[in-house]
């Protein structure tokens, strides 16, 4: 298996701008998380899906942030606008139905507004 | 959420044992003891996750306490791929969500 897919790998942009950060989940997988790392905040979850429905998205800064998952391979995490203290790197974790909490992360997306 | 302690950071030379710390002194009972490890530039990865026994696996071991307060992450012969920020999380319930601290840098001398 290629493993959790995030693209893109490194995204500029200004702010303002739309963003829209994609992952890929381990096939079979039925539990999706996205994470944001900065250095000030360190990784924190954001939202989190279960068979395709978001569970707890408490972590979602602002209206500005939305997640999708519109089916088992698929999620997206959307900002808009965009602002420069989005800047980060996000991460995307699958985890199996039938492991007990081992999540598997992708190589993230680093995230810089300018 | 259980809040946990670890030291900011550790040394250690390659091919010793490493004990890495974890205070969780307000756990609950039902939560796991999980460890995950972060190598510079890439995402988290599990390392190893335990109730009340110790656990063993390829990685590493994991011993914990009986009063389940704290845990100890052992690396039996630390290698230089090793150096990385160790994450000590409780976690369980019907969430089970991983709320991440700020973890312990381990550095790896040659």
């Amino acid at each position: 298996d290629a493993g959790v897919i995030q693209s893109p790998r490194h995204e500029v942009t200004e702010m303002g701008q739309e963003v829209t950060l994609r992952c890929k989940p381990i096939s079979g997988h039925n539990s999706l998380f996205w994470y944001r790392q900065t250095m000030m905040r360190g990784l924190e979850l954001l939202i989190y899906f279960n068979n395709n429905v978001p569970i707890d998205d408490s972590g979602m800064p602002e209206d500005r942030f939305s997640a999708k998952m519109p089916n088992a391979s698929f999620s997206t995490l959307k900002i808009q606008p965009s602002e420069p203290r989005d800047s980060a790197v996000y991460f995307c974790a699958s985890r199996d139905r039938g492991t007990y909490n081992e999540q598997f992360f992708g190589p993230g997306t680093r995230l810089t507004v300018l | 959420d259980a809040k946990t302690t670890q030291p900011n950071s550790m040394e250690s030379n390659e091919e010793e044992p490493v004990h890495l710390p974890c205070n969780h002194s307000t756990i609950s009972g039902t939560d796991y003891i999980h460890w995950y490890r972060q190598l510079p530039s890439q995402g988290p990865e599990y390392v190893i996750h335990g109730l009340t026994s110790n656990v063993n696996n390829r990685m590493a071991s994991l011993a914990i306490a009986e009063d389940r307060k704290s845990s100890t992450l052992i690396l039996h012969r630390a290698t230089l791929r090793d150096a990385a920020v160790y994450y000590c999380i409780p976690s369980g319930g019907a969430t089970n969500k991983l709320i991440f601290g700020t973890g312990t840098l381990l550095a790896v001398q040659p």
